[in-house]
């Protein structure tokens, strides 16, 4: 079963407006971490936002804010007032267990397209 | 801020060649990594090492090895490069010991190579 998922290979939003990305993931361990990632075309991986499973509030940062229903095992990036310079992709990431030695795994990635 | 540096952006080799690809971080982190990017299929993990001379196998390690004799350096190594092997390669590497809320990984900028 896929670890990560992530339904939408391309979405377009208009200039200033919201956006909502879907990321869902499936693990049993109760210690985990989810990670977003922004790709632009240049190829580097920029961390955004970070959640971690015993996080009481929905992490925010700047026009990044992670939507985590934990029942529901999503953890949606909304990203506000969207910008020209926001057209990337976009990669959710787990790290099952607790923080140490270990990786991430990644969903297959959303490709957003920003449109003036 | 963490810089992690990849040896090269692109890189074309022949089939059957001995490939190397180097990845050195500044920030005194454990952890490095080696994933994989394909389109589709997100970003997938190599190898990963957790101290000097350590390493661990990651989903997809067959036709790769590592080398870390150095902290700052980790080592990818193409031992007779197929072109199945023509993917964009990405380190990474964090430090949970530092005393951070999260274990972020932070990566280099990619090496796209061609296996011909």
């Amino acid at each position: 079963a896929q670890k990560i998922t992530q339904t939408q290979p391309g979405m377009f939003v208009q200039e200033k407006e919201a956006v909502t990305l879907d990321c869902t993931y499936d693990t049993s361990d109760p210690s985990y971490g989810l990670f977003w990632y922004k790709q632009p075309s240049s190829g580097e991986m920029i961390f955004l936002i970070y959640q971690g499973s015993y996080d009481q509030q929905n992490a925010t940062e700047g026009r990044y804010s992670l939507n985590f229903q934990k029942a529901r095992k999503s953890a949606n990036l909304v990203i506000s007032a969207s910008q020209l310079g926001d057209s990337a992709m976009y990669f959710c990431a787990m790290r099952e267990g607790p923080a140490g030695r270990r990786a991430l795994t990644f969903g297959s990635g959303t490709r957003l397209q920003v449109q003036p | 801020d963490v810089k992690v540096t990849q040896s090269s952006r692109y890189l074309v080799k022949r089939t059957g060649e001995k490939v190397f690809l180097e990845c050195v971080q500044d920030m005194d982190h454990e952890n490095m990594f080696w994933y994989r990017q394909d389109p589709g299929l997100g970003l997938r993990l190599i190898y990963f090492s957790y101290d000097v001379k350590m390493k661990e196998k990651g989903d997809i390690p067959e036709g790769y090895s590592v080398s870390r004799e150095k902290k700052e350096r980790f080592s990818l190594i193409l031992e007779s490069a197929s072109t199945n092997q023509t993917s964009m390669y990405l380190c990474a590497s964090n430090s949970f010991l530092a005393g951070g809320f999260t274990d972020t990984q932070y990566f280099g900028p990619g090496t796209r190579l061609t296996v011909l």
